[in-house]
């Protein structure tokens, strides 16, 4: 069974300009979430979604965040503008419910 | 505050020896897990736990939810240097399949 894929692995850029990242969860889970992860901290959930609609976006930065999950499948985390601090590893996993799996990340420095 | 407090924050031990990570909650668990990090990667599971008083094991590892007390233990036995990694428990707080993180435990075991 394929696992949760994530893309780009890794991504420099500089303040102020965009980035997205993508992720295909495993083949029938409903439920996909994105997390951050800072160096030296736990995750912090960032957006939960239950098929193509958002069930918790309340640590989501709306002002420079946001993200889409057409069709219920593969999802889409963009930052515009990027700010120093959102140099993180981008985590995203699924669910089916229960058993939450994770993608490998996409590490974005920010410079 | 944090919701799910881990304890301690790191440890460093010698081969061989067993080792405790403790994993404290503000409110009552619906489903725990632990999971293991390395640097750069991703998120490997390890165990799941649902149920008030229940114990699973994975090759030395062992982890108990106390439901009464909102807390988890992972527990690890003869450690080795492959135990090395940060340690992460993550639970649904709220009933709602949304998981949170601790701050994470930063394993070294020393040959």
């Amino acid at each position: 069974e394929a696992g949760v894929a994530q893309s780009p692995r890794y991504k420099i850029i500089e303040k102020r300009q965009s980035v997205a990242f993508w992720c295909n969860p495993i083949s029938g889970h409903a439920t996909l979430y994105w997390y951050q992860q800072i160096l030296g901290q736990g995750p912090k959930l960032l957006i939960q979604f239950q098929n193509n609609g958002v069930v918790d976006d309340s640590q989501l930065p709306k002002d420079r965040f946001s993200a889409e999950r057409l069709k219920g499948v593969d999802s889409t985390l963009k930052i515009q503008p990027a700010k120093l601090e959102d140099s993180a590893v981008y985590l995203c996993a699924s669910s089916f419910p229960g058993e939450l799996f994770f993608g490998e990340g996409s590490r974005l420095t920010v410079l | 505050s944090q919701e799910l407090e881990q304890s301690p924050q790191s440890l460093i031990v010698q081969e061989g020896k067993n080792l405790t990570i403790n994993c404290t909650s503000s409110k009552t668990l619906y489903g725990l897990y632990w999971y293991k990090q390395k640097y750069g990667e991703g998120l490997i599971f390890l165990m799941m736990l649902q149920k008030g008083g229940e114990e699973k094991s994975h090759e030395k590892i062992t982890a108990k939810l106390d439901e009464k007390k909102q807390q988890s233990s992972l527990h690890i036995t003869a450690s080795q240097p492959s135990h090395a990694g940060i340690y992460l428990c993550g639970a649904d707080i709220s009933g709602t399949y949304k998981y949170i993180f601790g701050t994470g435990t930063r394993l070294k075991v020393l040959a």
